[in-house]
C-alpha cells in the first residue's frame, strides 16, 4: 500500500483537460512534486512544490493543492501526454514517498 | 546539458550482492544531492538514499538501511549504490536522480535512464 493514494488510470480525449489527484493527509503540511514518466525513459519533473513549472514544461501543465489532495492538471492534452504521472514528497526526517502512479490514456 | 547516464543490467542470484554507477555530466558534481529510486515490476517508485558528494552525507530509507551502500568517485563524477543480501523482491529498475544543492527536501529535477537488476535463482 501507499501513504500517497493516486487513481492507477485515467483516460481523456485529445484536447481535453486531465485532471490527476494524489491524496494523504500529510499534503496539508508538505510540499508536492509530480513526475511524467514515460515507457523506457527516465521520469521528468513537471511540477515542483505544489505548482511550480520547470523551465521547458508546457504551461499546459498545472499543480495545485487543497486540503490533503495534490491535483496535476494538463490543459489541451496530446498524445505525447500519454506516460504514468507520480507524484512524490519528502515525509518526516528523510523519507521520500511516491504515489502508485496514474497511467494517462489519450484516447 | 545536464545528463546522469546509469550502467546497464544485471543479472544477480538470491543473496548476491551488486553495484550500479551513476555517472554524471554537465554541471558542479559535488553540492548536489544525487537520490536513488526504484522501479519493482507492476509497483510504484520507491526512494532508497542520497548522498551529498561534497560532505559525504548519506540517509538511507528505513527498509534499507542494512544492506545498502552510496559512495562516490568525484574524478569521475559518478555515484555508486552498492545492494547486498538480494532476494527476488529487490527485481526493479533502480534510478538515479539529481536533487538540490541546499537541501535534500526537494524535487528530483534530472534522473538517469535507469538500470535493470533481475535476481533470479
Amino acid at each position: 500500500s501507499y501513504v500517497l493514494i493516486q487513481p492507477p488510470s485515467v483516460s481523456v480525449a485529445p484536447g481535453q483537460t486531465a485532471t490527476l489527484t494524489c491524496r494523504a493527509d500529510i499534503i496539508r503540511i508538505k510540499r508536492v512534486h509530480w513526475y511524467q514518466h514515460k515507457v523506457g525513459q527516465a521520469p521528468t519533473l513537471v511540477i515542483y512544490d505544489d505548482s511550480d513549472r520547470p523551465s521547458g514544461i508546457p504551461d499546459r501543465f498545472s499543480g495545485s493543492t487543497s486540503a490533503d489532495t495534490a491535483t496535476l492538471t494538463i490543459s489541451r492534452v496530446e498524445a505525447e501526454d500519454e506516460a504514468v504521472y507520480h507524484c512524490h514528497l519528502w515525509d518526516g526526517h528523510s523519507d521520500g514517498k511516491f504515489g502508485g502512479g496514474t497511467r494517462l490514456t489519450v484516447l | 546539458q545536464v545528463q546522469l547516464v546509469q550502467s546497464g543490467t544485471e543479472v544477480r542470484k538470491p543473496g548476491a550482492s551488486v553495484r550500479l554507477s551513476c555517472s554524471t555530466s554537465g554541471y558542479d558534481f559535488m553540492p548536489n544531492y544525487i537520490h536513488w529510486v526504484r522501479q519493482a515490476p507492476g509497483q510504484g517508485l520507491e526512494w532508497m538514499a542520497w548522498i551529498k558528494p561534497n560532505t559525504g552525507g548519506l540517509q538511507y530509507a528505513p527498509q534499507f538501511q542494512d544492506r545498502v551502500a552510496l559512495s562516490t568517485d568525484p574524478t569521475i563524477d559518478s555515484v555508486f549504490l552498492q545492494l547486498s543480501r538480494l532476494t527476488l523482491n529487490d527485481t526493479a529498475i533502480y534510478f538515479c536522480a539529481r536533487g538540490g544543492d541546499w537541501d535534500w527536501k526537494t524535487p528530483f529535477d534530472y534522473w538517469g535512464q535507469g538500470s535493470l537488476l533481475i535476481v533470479s535463482s
